[in-house]
Formats: structure tokens, C-alpha cells, sequence
């Protein structure tokens, strides 16, 4: 079964200040990898997917991820932060198989943005 | 486009009341799934569904039900809560399975005492 590690529970950057997030997932066969954010209150929002192709992938706001095979991992980075990317952000894998479609999320990185 | 509608926002039950959560969507979507999450945990897919008349079980099924008669509407039923599922659950939906971008409610908290 797959699974995603996001080692990093709780981040503090200083608005201004780039920023990465750690994602790595265990998984057999190539990934369907995504980041979603999650605003205080609200559910959650997509920010990006990877399927196949480039290993970097562009997303909204500003946010950007680099899939890499050999590491396991698919790194969220923005290279400026703002005080609205304050929020929980989730690292996700997909499975696929027959009739099987599962989504497997990590366990968050919250994000404090100091102004 | 209302999007993804949960119902109730909040709700508080004694240990082995039942009750259903709701959820429709109003974009034709085939894909719907339920989550719940918990602090240190993140979201765990409890039950999902293909399409009408389609259901299977997620990574947390136990204690939960579901059903699929229409295309919009997914509805979780607790049938004898305990306070382990104390939580917020999220609905999602999609055009299609996961590789598709899921859209969310806005979330249920659910406290059960």
C-alpha cells in the first residue's frame, strides 16, 4: 500500500522568505502525486499535481513542485512567501487498480508565516 | 454552482446515537469520497464511491456506512456512535477517480460524548 511521509509537522518562515516542504511517499509503481492547502475552517484546495511528463510542476499562487524519482519525494517550494500562504499543507498519493481509487494524504505541515 | 454542500456544519451526539451526514454536489461528478480528519493525523479516506450504486471502503470503514442511489448526493451514516469518531469529516468529489482535482465541503465537526 502507498503512504506519504511529511517529516516537518510544524514550519516558521518570515514573510519574504522561500520556502520547501517535504513530501516522500512509498509507492511501487509511478506516483500520482498533489499538494493541497487547507485555510483555517475550510476544506481543502489544490494546488498541484503530478501524473507523468516534467518534474516540475507549476501551480496556483505561486507554488511549485519538483518530482524526484530516486529520492521518493515531491517537494512544495515557493521561492517568496506571503502572509496569506499561512495554512495546513497535505501531501497526497494516488492509487490506481481495477476499481481501486485511493487518495493517501501525509499528515499535514502547518505553515506560520512572521511577518 | 452551489459545489460540494455538507450538512450539518456542527453536531453533538451521546455514545450509540446514529445519525447521517450529508453531502450532494452539484457538478455531475462520478467520483465521491469521505474523510475524516484528526490532529497529527490528516485525512483518512473512510468510504468512497465510483459512481451510482457503487461503494467501497476506504482506509477507516469500520464503523460507518454509505450508499450511492444518485449521482449527487453520498450520505455517511453513523449507526451507533462512540467518541472515537469524534472528528471532522470532509466530502470530496471529482469528475473522475482521484487523478482528477477533488473538490471539498466545507467540513462536518462532530463531537460524540
Amino acid at each position: 500500500a502507498q503512504s506519504v511521509t511529511q517529516p516537518d509537522i510544524h514550519i516558521t518562515v518570515s514573510e519574504g522568505a522561500s520556502l520547501e516542504l517535504r513530501c516522500n511517499y512509498s509507492y511501487g509503481a509511478t506516483p500520482y502525486l498533489f499538494w493541497y492547502v487547507q485555510s483555517p475552517g475550510q476544506g481543502l484546495q489544490l494546488l498541484l499535481k503530478y501524473f507523468s511528463g516534467d518534474t516540475l510542476v507549476q501551480g496556483i499562487k505561486g507554488f511549485e513542485a519538483e518530482f524526484k524519482r530516486s529520492q521518493s519525494s515531491f517537494n512544495l517550494r515557493k521561492p517568496s512567501v506571503h502572509w496569506s500562504d499561512a495554512a495546513e499543507y497535505f501531501c497526497a498519493v494516488g492509487e490506481v487498480g481495477g476499481s481501486n481509487y485511493k487518495l493517501t494524504f501525509g499528515k499535514g505541515t502547518l505553515l506560520t508565516v512572521n511577518p | 454552482n452551489a459545489g460540494v454542500t455538507q450538512t450539518p456544519k456542527f453536531q453533538v451526539l451521546k455514545t450509540g446515537q446514529s445519525m447521517t451526514l450529508q453531502c450532494a454536489q452539484d457538478m455531475n461528478h462520478e467520483y465521491m469520497s469521505w474523510y475524516r480528519q484528526d490532529p497529527g493525523m490528516g485525512l483518512r479516506l473512510i468510504h468512497y464511491s465510483v459512481g451510482a450504486g457503487i461503494t467501497d471502503q476506504g482506509e477507516v470503514p469500520n464503523g460507518y456506512n454509505v450508499s450511492r442511489s444518485t449521482t449527487e448526493d453520498f450520505p455517511l451514516r453513523l449507526l451507533s456512535a462512540a467518541p472515537s469518531q469524534t472528528s471532522v469529516y470532509f466530502c470530496a468529489s471529482s469528475l473522475g477517480p482521484f487523478n482528477e482535482k477533488l473538490f471539498f465541503g466545507s467540513g462536518t465537526q462532530l463531537s460524540v460524548l
